[in-house]
């Protein structure tokens, strides 16, 4: 079954802690991306990648990290998480033009920084 | 820069009504029109993707139509029903990949 699996579904962490999210594809797209989803603000690009080794920032790339060393993963990193980062975050990834089946999401990680 | 605007912001309809949210963009050189539903607190799926070159797309009671030249798309529910309640989202692409999602449509349908 073609998925995009996030985890952990539920993140509470303290200021300063460092942490990651992942997400991991089985489809083979090229197309990762990182969004937030934040009450009246809708969803917000963080960061993207169109391949291996190749990322660029979205709308609010401020204090995230990405990386992209294999086609499957791309995972999220807090390097030192506040509380205006307590959010749902998704992972999207999308195909190439050739087999565009549109933009596939995880289920969300639910995280909470006190 | 595409902006994409859904109308209404929310919708409460009795059980059974035939149903159509908008969604309207201001870029028509766009590669595919999304549209997606959300339950709260988890992810996007998605319900109907129509390519540039189509008018519209049909799964079930859904039907998404896609007017490129009016910057428009509508996606009708038929007999809608309490399980049909969620916020439905649409985005569009263009060559860069890099979606615009609209802001939402929350639905309510009561018994």
């Amino acid at each position: 079954e073609a998925q995009v699996t996030q985890n952990p579904r539920y993140l509470i962490t303290v200021t300063g802690k460092k942490l990651t999210v992942t997400c991991s594809q089985n489809m083979n797209h090229e197309y990762m991306s990182w969004y937030r989803q934040d009450p009246g603000l809708g969803l917000r690009q963080i960061y993207y990648s169109m391949n291996v080794e190749v990322t660029d920032k979205g709308d609010v790339p401020e204090g995230y990290k990405v990386s992209r060393k294999e086609k499957r993963n791309f995972p999220l990193i807090l390097e030192s998480p506040s509380p205006n980062q307590t959010s749902l975050y998704f992972c999207a990834t999308r195909g190439n033009a050739l087999l565009d089946t549109g933009y596939t999401f995880g289920s969300g990680t639910r995280l909470t920084v006190v | 820069k595409q902006e994409v605007t859904q109308i209404p912001a929310a919708l409460s309809v009795p059980e059974g009504e035939n149903l159509v949210l908008n969604c309207s963009f201001t870029d028509s050189a766009i590669y595919n029109l999304q549209w997606f539903r959300q339950d709260p607190g988890k992810g996007l799926t998605s319900l109907l993707l129509i390519q540039s070159s189509q008018r519209e797309q049909t799964s079930g009671r859904l039907n998404a139509s896609l007017d490129k030249s009016s910057g428009r798309s509508t996606l009708y529910i038929a007999a809608s029903q309490p399980g049909d309640s969620a916020t439905y989202l649409c985005a569009t692409s263009g060559g860069s990949y890099i979606p615009t999602f609209g802001r939402g449509t929350s639905l309510i349908v009561h018994p």
